[in-house]
């Protein structure tokens, strides 16, 4: 079974200050790792998402990051926010054990301060 | 590119009545995923298709829902009879199949049941 956790239930930043959101996994099989954004009343859309290579990924927005399969993270970063980043984020694992079924965390909600 | 598209955006019903929530997949996907958002439980998966085919329904809360996707470009989620327990926001995802393809949101349904 594989799980996800987002250790950082809400996240207040001031605006050009940087940001990191945490995420940790749980699979006994190679993971597929997402990260999603939802803005105040939207759907979700991917701002990154790693598959192989690299271990660090960049994404939209400025974002990125950082897969840890010792320590089973894969943590987002930007180093400087704006208030339009504003939104909730969710890391999201699959393994193609469970099909295209994608295993979300519980979110982390970002609020930017002038 | 018109990107999923859900109907209606809004829904306020009373209990005990039939709900059918519309989805629209993006062209060509064949992938087509049903989750549901609340406060106290977060983003849930419901069920999922692949080639408008039932995968997994192991999300699907009990009997009173029921989902079919009885063409590529179409499914419909039915909730019958609604409780005021079914208050959420339902979104509607497409992808192609394939557990690296990134997932594609809609706007969601916001339900209310009184």
């Amino acid at each position: 079974a594989q799980s996800v956790t987002q250790l950082d239930s809400q996240v207040p930043v001031f605006e050009e200050a940087p940001v990191e959101l945490r995420c940790n996994y749980s699979s006994s099989v190679s993971v597929y790792l997402f990260w999603y954004v939802q803005y105040p009343n939207q759907g979700l859309q991917l701002l990154l998402k790693y598959l192989s290579g690299s271990t660090l990924v960049k994404g939209i927005n400025g974002f990125e990051a950082e897969f840890n399969k010792s320590q089973t993270s894969f943590h987002l970063r930007k180093p400087s926010v704006h208030i339009s980043d504003t939104a909730e984020y969710f890391c999201a694992v699959t393994s193609g054990a469970a099909g295209n079924k994608l295993t979300f965390g519980g979110g982390t909600r970002v609020l930017v301060k002038p | 590119d018109a990107g999923v598209i859900q109907s209606p955006r809004h829904e306020v019903t009373e209990m005990g009545q039939e709900v059918t929530l519309r989805c629209k997949p993006i062209s060509g996907h064949n992938s087509l995923f049903w989750y549901r958002q609340t406060m106290m439980r977060g983003l849930e998966l419901l069920i999922y298709f692949n080639n408008n085919v039932p995968i997994d329904d192991s999300g699907m809360p009990e009997d009173r829902f029921s989902a079919k996707m009885p063409n590529a470009s179409f499914s419909t989620l039915k909730i019958q009879p609604s409780e005021p327990r079914d208050s959420a926001v339902y979104f509607c995802a497409s992808s192609l199949e394939g557990v690296k393809e990134t997932q594609y949101f809609g706007p969601g349904t916001r339900l209310l049941v009184l």
